[in-house]
């Protein structure tokens, strides 16, 4: 079965704080993907990243990094120097052969000015 | 990446009425849709699947009397709501792949939908 965790409901930081956002998952599928999506209060899924199941390197992008282990599975992501504009709920999801989401429930970050 | 849209962004309607929501994949060869529904506070989760030219696959507990799912063509896929009630107000967001495309899909803005 198919499983996204994200332990962490809400988060509140104050403005230029550094934030890790939690993902754990579970699949028996060798081949899968990995995403992040930010979803602000419009409501519309805005893609982050995505990694595939055999590249454990690390990414960054600007402010934004990502830490995939698959010992762990798990696949975090930091925002550095955090600002008003990243408030908004974060989800993890795992993409795997059936082309099915399996989207975790989310992460509520509010950062404070 | 796929540019999808939907249509309308927000409806309100009123007890009883029906509501079609369009998905649209303006440059995408959506062989396969899914559409997610997300109540407030909460996570996506899937409805349903269709294919292209064949009959939507339900997620255990979706009515498929209720939720009415059309697939007519690569670019268009309809969900009606028939008999709205206040307890299917909610977000609906469509996804489009391609078979050929596996492990990329791509979201829709979001319909959402309020029924008074």
């Amino acid at each position: 079965a198919q499983k996204v965790t994200q332990a962490q409901t809400e988060i509140s930081v104050v403005e230029k704080e550094d934030v890790t956002l939690d993902c754990v998952y579970e699949t028996r599928d060798t081949t899968y993907y990995l995403f992040w999506y930010k979803q602000p209060p419009s409501g519309e899924l805005v893609f982050l990243i995505r990694r595939n199941s055999f590249d454990e390197q690390n990414e960054i992008s600007g402010r934004y990094s990502w830490n995939f282990q698959k010992s762990t599975s798990s696949f975090n992501f930091t925002i550095t120097a955090s600002q008003v504009v990243d408030s908004a709920v974060y989800f993890c999801a795992l993409l795997w052969t059936g082309n099915q989401f399996y989207f975790g429930t989310g992460t509520s970050l509010t950062v404070i000015p | 990446g796929a540019v999808v849209s939907q249509h309308p962004s927000r409806v309100i309607c009123k007890s009883g009425t029906s509501v079609k929501i369009e998905c649209r994949s303006l440059d995408f060869q959506a062989t396969t849709m899914f559409w997610y529904r997300q109540f407030p506070k909460q996570s996506l989760m899937l409805m349903a699947t269709s294919n292209e030219g064949s009959k939507a696959t339900y997620e255990q507990g979706v009515e498929k009397d209720k939720f009415l799912i059309n697939h007519a063509s690569l670019t268009l896929s309809t969900l009606t709501v028939t008999s709205a009630h206040p307890e299917d107000s909610s977000f609906y967001i469509c996804s489009v792949s391609d078979a050929d495309r596996e492990y990329e899909q791509y979201f829709g803005p979001g319909t959402r939908l309020t029924v008074t």
